[in-house]
């Protein structure tokens, strides 16, 4: 079902600008956000994540937000780089601590020279 | 320093032929998971494991077996391929279950004609 919706599915932007990539989400009990990156022919692996305790989190260019009231996620990547163009996927612990990682549908970024 | 490892990396099958998946982890991870990836679709959860002898279903289980007896490994059998099955399989193992880092191979391209 539905249980993480990620937007937008496809973002084009121009090195050195700004991608933002928004996810919502409906269990109350998830606690736990991760983001994934995925780069062609290879598996999904995590580049930042956040705690429902934490508002925000930062590491170096990137950066997680969570706002747990309205249920929603994002990341932030700043100064983009062509080497940042990949699949991004939110995900998060549906039902809680020892609920299963679920994923959003993925973006794909890409940036141009 | 090897990870998670899947074999084989690509396969063709005939409908309604059986195959086996392999994934192997070295890092004494207790928590295993089998995701297929479909276009536009992100990654979807079809079997885990919370430790061995322990197994239970995903989202999308139909059509597959799992069993986990060694910490190690955690093989993925399709039982009778059907082209509906056709995706790329991944193998993901982590300390403990959704809240904790999830570690994923490098992934199965399955076509199933």
């Amino acid at each position: 079902g539905e249980n993480v919706e990620q937007h937008p599915s496809t973002l084009s932007v121009q090195e050195g600008d700004s991608a933002v990539i928004k996810c919502t989400y409906s269990d109350s009990a998830s606690n736990y956000f991760p983001w994934y990156k995925q780069e062609l022919g290879k598996g999904p692996q995590l580049i930042i994540d956040i705690r429902s305790n934490v508002g925000e989190k930062k590491d170096q260019r990137i950066a997680v937000t969570l706002n747990k009231t309205a249920k929603h996620f994002s990341l932030h990547i700043t100064e983009t780089q062509p080497e940042d163009s990949a699949v991004y996927f939110c995900a998060l612990n549906y039902g809680g601590s020892q609920g299963n990682l679920i994923f959003g549908k993925g973006t794909k970024l890409s940036v141009k020279p | 320093n090897a990870g998670v490892t899947q074999t084989p990396k690509f396969q063709v099958l005939k409908t309604g032929q059986s195959m086996t998946l392999q994934c192997a982890q070295d890092m004494n991870h207790e928590y295993m998971s089998w995701y297929r990836q479909d276009p536009g679709m992100g990654l979807r959860l079809i079997h885990y494991s919370v430790g061995a002898g322990i197994t239970d279903q995903g989202e999308v289980p139909n059509g597959y077996n799992v069993s986990r007896s060694t910490t190690e490994d955690f093989p993925l059998r399709l039982l009778s391929a059907a082209p509906s099955q056709t995706s790329v399989y991944f193998c993901a193992s982590s300390l403990g279950a959704g809240d904790t880092e999830a570690f994923f191979g490098q992934g199965t391209r399955l076509t199933v004609v």
